[in-house]
């Protein structure tokens, strides 16, 4: 079965610092992979996504993901956090299982940006 | 402004009822999907469509109901037979190919009283 895991619930960094949030994945064939931020009561804004190409995917805000073929992960990473990029993260696949174009999600990352 | 708005944001229900969640996307898009949030188990699919007059149950239909006769459109209509349904709703659309990201609404929490 298709699965994204996040293996952290919340990753804690300083303002200033870099900062990773994880994701691993389990698909067959190649994945369609993308990441979204959610502000509390709101909906989810899409950063990026990896469909081919390029490892390094550059996205919204300054957030980048590498995509590692080998290790199975999508991991977002950016240079230097913001308090203001203290939000929930999903990774998710593409769900080639359902007929549709559904995405599958993982559980969620909190981030939390200390001034 | 293109988007997908969802209404109402906060609904209160009796044990019992059905409610209906309203979802209108102007992006022209061919696919539209109902997920499901509730704390610490990210989002799951209730129902999606990929087109107009067609729709498909996701991982969690049982107790959920939709209807697609607009493109528009994609209405979600919560039964009294959901066991658990308090959670927040997620509406999304996309234009239907492999390759393409999900666009979202704002959300509908939906409290059982």
């Amino acid at each position: 079965a298709q699965s994204v895991a996040q293996p952290e619930d919340q990753v804690n960094v300083a303002e200033g610092n870099p900062l990773t949030v994880k994701c691993t994945y389990s698909v067959s064939g190649n994945p369609y992979l993308f990441w979204y931020v959610q502000y509390p009561n709101r909906g989810l804004q899409f950063l990026l996504k990896y469909i081919t190409g390029d490892n390094l995917v550059k996205g919204s805000y300054g957030f980048e993901a590498e995509f590692n073929k080998s290790q199975t992960s999508f991991h977002l990473k950016k240079p230097s956090a913001l308090v203001s990029d203290s939000a929930l993260y999903f990774c998710a696949v593409r769900d080639f299982n359902q007929a549709g174009t559904a995405l599958i999600f993982g559980k969620g990352t909190t981030l939390s940006v200390s001034s | 402004d293109g988007g997908i708005t969802q209404s109402p944001k906060y609904l209160f229900r009796k044990e019992g009822q059905n409610v209906t969640l309203s979802c209108e996307q102007n992006l022209n898009h061919d696919a539209m999907y109902w997920y499901r949030q509730d704390p610490g188990q990210g989002l799951r699919l209730i129902y999606y469509s990929q087109i107009v007059n067609d729709f498909q149950k996701g991982d969690i239909a049982e107790g959920y109901s939709v209807s697609r006769e607009k493109k528009e459109s994609f209405p979600l209509t919560v039964t009294s037979a959901q066991k658990n349904p308090t959670a927040f709703y997620l509406c999304a659309s996309s234009p239907g190919t492999q390759w393409g990201e999900l666009f979202f609404g704002e959300g509908s929490r939906l409290t059982v009283l």
